[in-house]
C-alpha cells in the first residue's frame, strides 16, 4: 500500500529565509506526487505535481520540488519565504493510472518577521 | 468560475441526527471525492466517484453514504451522526485520466466544518 510521511509537524522560518519541507513516500512502482497548500479556513490548492521527466519541478508562488527516487523523497523548496506563505502544506502520492491520492499528515509553516 | 462549492460551511448536530453535505463542481470533471480532515491525520478519503452513477469506498467509509446525483453533484450523508464524525469535510473533483498514467490534480472546495455533540 502507498503511504506518505511528512516528518516535520511544524516549521518556523524567518521571512526572507529559505525553506525546505520534507516528504517521503512509499510505493512499489512509479509514483505520482503532488504538493498542496492550505491556508486557514480554506481548501487545498495545488502547488505543483510530478509525473515523470525532469526531476526538478516548478510550481506556483515560487515553489519547486525535487523528486529523488533513490531516497523516495519529494521535498518542497522555496529560496525566500514571504509572510503570505504561512499555511499548512500537504504532500500526496497517487498510484500510476489511478486518481486516488494518499495524503501526508501535513507540515504547518509559521513565518516570523 | 466557482470551482467546487460545498454547503453548508458550518454545521452543529446532535448525536443520532442525520445530515447531508452537498458538493457541486462547475468544471465538467468526471471524478469527485469526499475527504475528512482531522488534526494530525491529514486528509483521508471517505468515498470516490469516477463518473456519474459510480461510487467506490475509500479509506474510512463506515458511517457514511454517498450519492452521485449527476455529473456536477456528489453528496455525502451521515445517517446517524456520532461524535467521532466531528471533522472538516472536503469535497474535490478532477478530470478523468486523459491518458494511461496521466493522473489529474484534484481541485478542492473550502470545506464543511461539522461538530457533533
Amino acid at each position: 500500500a502507498q503511504s506518505v510521511t511528512q516528518p516535520d509537524i511544524h516549521i518556523t522560518v524567518s521571512e526572507g529565509a529559505s525553506l525546505e519541507l520534507r516528504c517521503n513516500y512509499s510505493y512499489g512502482a512509479t509514483p505520482y506526487l503532488f504538493w498542496y497548500v492550505q491556508s486557514p479556513g480554506q481548501g487545498l490548492q495545488l502547488l505543483l505535481k510530478y509525473f515523470s521527466g525532469d526531476t526538478l519541478v516548478q510550481g506556483i508562488k515560487g515553489f519547486e520540488a525535487e523528486f529523488k527516487r533513490s531516497q523516495s523523497s519529494f521535498n518542497l523548496r522555496k529560496p525566500s519565504v514571504h509572510w503570505s506563505d504561512a499555511a499548512e502544506y500537504f504532500c500526496a502520492v497517487g498510484p500510476f493510472g489511478n486518481e486516488k491520492l494518499t495524503f501526508g499528515t501535513g507540515t504547518r509553516l509559521t513565518i516570523i518577521p | 468560475n466557482a470551482g467546487v462549492t460545498q454547503t453548508p460551511k458550518f454545521q452543529v448536530l446532535k448525536t443520532g441526527q442525520s445530515m447531508t453535505l452537498q458538493c457541486a463542481q462547475d468544471m465538467n470533471h468526471n471524478s469527485m471525492y469526499w475527504y475528512r480532515q482531522d488534526p494530525g491525520m491529514g486528509l483521508r478519503l471517505i468515498y470516490y466517484s469516477a463518473s456519474e452513477g459510480t461510487t467506490d469506498k475509500g479509506e474510512v467509509p463506515n458511517g457514511y453514504n454517498v450519492s452521485r446525483l449527476n455529473k456536477r453533484e456528489f453528496s455525502l450523508r451521515l445517517e446517524s451522526a456520532a461524535p467521532s464524525q466531528t471533522s472538516v469535510y472536503f469535497c474535490a473533483s478532477s478530470e478523468a485520466l486523459k491518458a494511461w498514467g496521466n493522473n489529474q490534480p484534484q481541485h478542492f472546495g473550502d470545506g464543511t466544518r461539522l461538530s457533533i455533540l
